[in-house]
């Protein structure tokens, strides 16, 4: 069973569509994050929740708005998607007060 | 500004020696370090990790060295075997809850 799971996997897009990407962890950890790692490989990351709180804002455009029905869940959808959105946006989870970060396979976003 | 800092883009080690990493950071908050390593088209997957109590961690062939009046950390590698090249990622959580990434050095074993 895959501990984070993320999808879809790759999604091609065009430019000012409205896109979701979904994750979902079952390791009953209260934390998840989403990351972006751009064209450089860097891995920075964008939202943090903890148990279906917002803990972690990084200067995010508003066009990106992460949601978590549940403390497995967190889902990030991105308006108006543009050119440099164009990445690959990973999903992490842990459990609260440290350990391994878990993360899923990543979601490829190539918008045109 | 990148508080965890990578500066080697890229290693190449031939199979069977020794490949050492590095990891800089600016901080001194940071009290938690990890290693992450990622092949092509997969999630990053955890190897090591330090606490900044401890100047060195050890499981099988990795080790991690941290030195903390110098904000320094390495990953060593003993001995370099083919599945290990990889992109790796210093990391270091800040709190309890942020974990910030460096950008990462691309590993190549060499046969």
């Amino acid at each position: 069973d895959t501990a984070v799971s993320q999808t879809p996997k790759y999604l091609v897009t065009q430019m000012g569509n409205d896109k979701s990407i979904k994750c979902e962890q079952n390791l009953g950890h209260d934390t998840m994050y989403w990351y972006k790692q751009d064209s450089k490989k860097f891995l920075k990351i964008m939202f943090s929740y903890n148990n279906k709180e917002l803990i972690i804002n990084e200067t995010v455009p508003n066009r990106f708005s992460p949601k978590s029905p549940d403390k497995a869940h967190l889902n990030l959808h991105i308006n108006s998607l543009e050119l440099g959105d164009s990445a690959v946006y990973f999903c992490a989870s842990i459990r609260r007060g440290g350990g391994e970060l878990f993360f899923g396979e990543g979601s490829r976003l190539t918008v045109l | 500004d990148q508080q965890v800092k990578q500066n080697s883009p890229s290693l190449s080690v031939q199979e069977g020696r020794i490949s050492i990493l590095n990891c800089d950071y600016t901080n001194s908050m940071f009290d938690y370090f990890l290693w992450y390593k990622k092949y092509p088209a997969e999630g990053p997957t955890f190897l090591i990790s330090i606490s900044s109590i401890k100047d060195k961690n050890e499981d099988g062939r990795f080790t991690v060295f941290l030195n903390k009046s110098a904000k320094h950390l390495s990953l060593h590698i003993v001995p370099s075997q083919p599945g290990d090249s990889a992109v790796y990622f210093c990391a270091a959580l800040e709190g309890d809850d942020k974990i910030i990434f460096g950008k990462g050095t691309r590993l190549h074993i060499l046969p």
